[in-house]
């Protein structure tokens, strides 16, 4: 079975500043998907950034970027020019290939607390 | 193009009660997977249904159960309510062929609280 932890429970940064969040997730299989959700206070899960394991660059959506390390099973977030809107529990998970179900494999969150 | 629509938002339950929550996915999306989120527990998969049937299940007991319709709307049952089914329950769709790009979209979500 795969797992995914975030170890870091809750993460601050100041406004416009970066900040990295940790991912590290287990499995035995070659192709799957990553993501990064983010859940603002309104609850809904919100896509943040996707990754194919079988693509070795790392995927990029303007100030958010991710650096997949497949070998260490290691998928960071990085979050560049930290706006006030990027506060919310953000959730790395884990989707095995297509075909094989939909089901995601969330990690624990990380809550981001930006400070003006 | 609508979103992932859950019903009702809000609820209050008491113990021993059922409850049915209702999910509609995004057009065109034909797999609709459930997660159950405690401050707890987290996000824990239940289950998921494709073609109006069963494809994959967490590890929940049989209170919790399912059914998909043939336009794609699912519901979820939690029968003989407990206080630890207290949740947030989510529901996300997905494209199965075609532009999969493998994530899922997710619903507001129903908050069930049980007295």
């Amino acid at each position: 079975a795969q797992t995914v932890t975030q170890s870091q429970p809750e993460m601050s940064v100041q406004e416009a500043e970066t900040v990295t969040l940790s991912c590290t997730y287990d499995t035995s299989e070659s192709d799957y998907y990553l993501f990064w959700y983010k859940q603002p206070p309104s609850r809904q899960m919100i896509l943040v950034i996707r990754q194919e394991a079988y693509k070795q660059q790392n995927a990029t959506e303007n100030r958010f970027s991710v650096n997949f390390q497949k070998a260490a099973k290691s998928f960071s977030l990085k979050i560049s020019d930290s706006q006030l809107g990027d506060a919310a529990m953000y959730f790395c998970a884990y989707r095995r290939p297509l075909g094989s179900g939909s089901r995601l494999t969330f990690g624990e969150g990380t809550q981001l607390t930006v400070n003006p | 193009k609508a979103g992932v629509t859950q019903t009702p938002r809000y609820l209050i339950k008491t113990r021993g009660q059922q409850v049915t929550l209702s999910c509609s996915p995004i057009s065109g999306h034909r797999s609709v997977s459930w997660y159950q989120q405690t401050p707890g527990q987290g996000l824990q998969f239940l289950f998921e249904y494709f073609s109006e049937t069963q494809r994959n299940k967490g590890n929940f007991p049989g209170r919790f159960s399912g059914r998909q319709f043939s336009n794609s709307r699912s519901e979820m049952n939690v029968s003989t309510l407990e206080l630890g089914d207290s949740a947030l329950y989510l529901c996300a769709s997905s494209p199965v062929k075609g532009a999969n790009t493998g994530e899922l979209f997710f619903g507001e979500g129903s908050r069930l609280t049980v007295l």
